[in-house]
């Protein structure tokens, strides 16, 4: 059984950083690429980043390209997302999800998610 | 950016009745490969959003045979034929064929009569 457990986030003031983590279990974590989506607070899914099964490709939104960085410790069965210069409007519930396929087209499994909040 | 919108943006149904939700693309989404990269999720309440149907019309894994999908190129509808009290949440339908990015519908809230 897939199973996604994020954390990391939590209350961090503008302009500071935080790394969200996944921790994968239920699958073959080194075969699939993986996902970050972000949910703000009442609003629907954005679509924040993937990495490919073995980290050979990345790919970002426009919105936080050059401030996120989306990495995977195949080791450890890991993911992570550095969120750094953080906005007002960063603040949402991240969450990390499996891709079906080794690269990026469709998450299938979906974490409970963590919740960033941008604040002063 | 592919512009995914979906209509309606609420709907209420009586159980045992059908429901229709409407996805389409700013572009079409059939690849070269012959896959349609267009998907559909459902978001209950408090929890994350759960993989109902992939390339248009494939129901995942343990989704029940009351939803179906349909459409091609740049229209699409997901269907319900007959709601019930588990099926309430948001429905987004998702593209994936222009990576990056992956967008989404602004999703559609459906409850029940």
């Amino acid at each position: 059984q897939v199973h996604l457990v994020e954390s990391g986030g939590g209350v961090v003031q503008p302009g500071r950083s935080l790394r969200l983590s996944c921790a994968a279990s239920g699958f073959t974590f080194s075969s699939s690429g993986m996902h970050w989506v972000r949910q703000a607070p009442g609003k629907g899914l954005e679509w924040v980043a993937v990495i490919w099964y073995d980290g050979s490709n990345k790919f970002y939104a426009d919105s936080v390209r050059g401030r996120f960085t989306i990495s995977r410790d195949n080791s450890k069965n890991m993911l992570y997302l550095q969120v750094n210069s953080l906005r007002a409007e960063d603040t949402a519930l991240y969450y990390c999800a499996r891709d079906i396929n080794y690269g990026g087209s469709l998450p299938d499994y979906w974490g409970q998610g963590t919740l960033v909040t941008v604040s002063s | 950016d592919i512009v995914m919108t979906q209509t309606p943006l609420s709907l209420s149904v009586t159980p045992g009745q059908p429901a229709s939700i409407s996805c389409k693309s700013s572009q079409s989404l059939l690849h070269s490969d012959g896959k349609t990269y267009l998907y559909w999720y459902l978001q209950k309440s408090g929890q994350p959003p759960q993989l109902l149907i992939y390339e248009v019309f494939n129901r995942f894994s343990g989704v029940s045979d009351r939803f179906s999908g349909s459409g091609s190129g740049t229209n699409f509808t997901l269907k319900i034929s007959r709601v019930e009290a588990e099926d309430v949440g948001i429905y987004y339908c998702m593209q994936s064929i222009q990576l990056p990015p992956i967008t989404f519908g602004q999703g559609t809230r459906l409850d029940i009569k």
